[in-house]
C-alpha cells in the first residue's frame, strides 16, 4: 500500500521568494512520484514526475523536485515565486504492486499556495 | 492533440436519482481512470479501465460503477445518489502501460446532489 503526506495545507510566500512544498511518501515497493497543480475550476496538470531515472527532476514553470529515498521525501521547489503560481498542489504516488502495476495514483491532501505581491 | 474531455461539466441532481458521467480520453490512450475530489476526503481513486476491462477498483460502494467502450471512451454511473456524492469527478487518461505513465486529467464534472 502507498500513502502520501503533504505537510502544510496552506503555504504563503511573497512574490520572488523561494517556494518549498513538502511531500513524504510511504510505499512498500519502489515508488513513482508525481506533482500536479490544480487551478480553480480546472483539472490537474502534471508539473513533474520521478520514475527512477534521476533523483533531481525538473518540471514545467521552473519547478523541480528531489527524490530522497533515505528521507522518503519528494519536496517541490521553485527559486522565485510568481503570482501565477498561486494554485493548489498535489503530490501523488504510484507503485508497482506485487501482482503487477496497480495503475492508480494515491494523492496527498494538497497544499494551497498563496503568492503575495 | 485534443485533451481529455468530460461531459457534462456541471450537474445538479436530487437524492435517490442516478447519474451518468462521460469521459473521452486523449486520442491513442487506452486507459481511463476516475477520481472523486471532495474538500473532506481529497482525491480518491474510483476505478481504472484498460481495453474495456476494469483493472483496478477503489474502495467505493457498489453504487459507483463504470465501463469503457471499444473506442476507449468511458462512462461512470452513480445510482441512488446521496448528499455525500456531491463532488468534482475527474477523469484521467494514459497509455496504460505502467504505473509510471503520466495520467492526463480532464476538467472534471461538478456534481451537486440536493
Amino acid at each position: 500500500a502507498q500513502s502520501v503526506t503533504q505537510l502544510g495545507s496552506h503555504v504563503s510566500v511573497s512574490e520572488g521568494a523561494l517556494v518549498l512544498l513538502r511531500c513524504n511518501y510511504s510505499s512498500s515497493v519502489p515508488p513513482y512520484l508525481f506533482w500536479y497543480v490544480q487551478y480553480p475550476n480546472q483539472g490537474l496538470q502534471l508539473l513533474l514526475k520521478y520514475t527512477s531515472a534521476a533523483t533531481l527532476v525538473k518540471g514545467i514553470n521552473g519547478f523541480e523536485a528531489e527524490f530522497k529515498k533515505s528521507e522518503t521525501s519528494f519536496h517541490l521547489t521553485k527559486p522565485s515565486a510568481h503570482m501565477s503560481d498561486a494554485a493548489e498542489y498535489f503530490c501523488a504516488v504510484s507503485a508497482q504492486g506485487s501482482g503487477g502495476s496497480n495503475y492508480k495514483l494515491t494523492f496527498g491532501k494538497g497544499t494551497l499556495l498563496t503568492v503575495n505581491p | 492533440k485534443a485533451g481529455v474531455t468530460q461531459t457534462p461539466r456541471y450537474l445538479i441532481k436530487t437524492r435517490g436519482q442516478q447519474v451518468t458521467l462521460s469521459c473521452s480520453p486523449i486520442s491513442g490512450h487506452r486507459s481511463v481512470s476516475w477520481y472523486q475530489q471532495t474538500p473532506g476526503q481529497g482525491l480518491q481513486f474510483l476505478f481504472e479501465y484498460f481495453s474495456e476491462t476494469q483493472r483496478n477498483k477503489g474502495n467505493f460502494p457498489g453504487r459507483f460503477s463504470g465501463r469503457q467502450f471499444s473506442n476507449s471512451r468511458s462512462e461512470m454511473n452513480v445510482s441512488t445518489l446521496e448528499l455525500g456524492d456531491s463532488a468534482l469527478y475527474l477523469c484521467a487518461s494514459s497509455s496504460g502501460q505502467g504505473s509510471y505513465d503520466t495520467q492526463y486529467f480532464g476538467p472534471g464534472t461538478r456534481l451537486t446532489v440536493l
